[in-house]
């Protein structure tokens, strides 16, 4: 069944260091890859999104992601952490079965420390 | 891009009663879909909202107990019916403006006592 892990449910890093978030997905065919980012009381945000073309995909607040199909992964990257970083993030993969059902990891907290 | 708007923010709601949740976007989108979100947990598909029509609801979610209406194409509501605290959660409502892009909402927050 097609499936996306969340590796990490939290990441905690310090600010204007690296950020790294882990997704692992299954999918029999190309999929499309999302990232997005829920902020406290906040809406659901796209960061970015793979529809493959480039496998390396830049996003909005300096995020990027890195689709690898040898290693079914989508991680998401930041070179360096801001306060306002901090958030849960979620990976996300369209369903094979449909052209526009999602289906969400079970989500990554990043905490960013001063 | 589309920008959605929900009504209400939040309730507090007691068991037995039903809720109604208004969502409008700012565009015409293709299609609009219904989420739920428990605590701590990750999005669950609801539904899809079809404008004109009943609604197509995922596995484990029924018309009785979430009734979609979808009038136009830029607003749709979904009513929690006879809820119990199980119904506590985050209720998101999205829009796809593309084949490949959702944009949400900034949810409901039911409690339900």
């Amino acid at each position: 069944a097609q499936s996306v892990t969340q590796l990490d449910s939290h990441v905690s890093v310090s600010e204007g260091t690296p950020v790294l978030l882990r997704c692992n997905y299954s999918s029999s065919y190309s999929p499309s890859l999302f990232w997005y980012v829920q902020h406290p009381n906040k809406g659901l945000q796209l960061l970015l999104k793979y529809t493959s073309a480039a496998t390396l995909v830049k996003g909005i607040n300096g995020f990027e992601a890195e689709f690898k199909k040898s290693e079914t992964s989508f991680h998401l990257t930041k070179p360096s952490a801001h306060m306002s970083d901090a958030a849960e993030y979620f990976c996300v993969v369209r369903r094979e079965d449909s052209s526009y059902k999602l289906i969400f990891g079970s989500g990554t907290r990043l905490l960013v420390r001063p | 891009s589309a920008v959605i708007s929900q009504k209400p923010s939040r309730d507090i709601c007691q068991r037995g009663t039903s809720l109604t949740i208004q969502c409008q976007v700012d565009s015409q989108v293709t299609m609009m879909f219904w989420y739920r979100q428990q605590p701590g947990q990750s999005l669950t598909l609801i539904a899809t909202a079809n404008q004109g029509s009943e609604a197509t609801y995922e596995s484990g979610f029924v018309i009785d107990k979430f009734p979609i209406s979808r009038p136009n194409l830029t607003f749709s509501t979904l009513t929690v019916s006879n809820m119990s605290p199980e119904d506590s959660s985050i209720y998101l409502c999205s829009g796809r403006t593309d084949q490949e892009t959702q944009y949400f909402g900034p949810g409901t927050r039911l409690l339900v006592l």
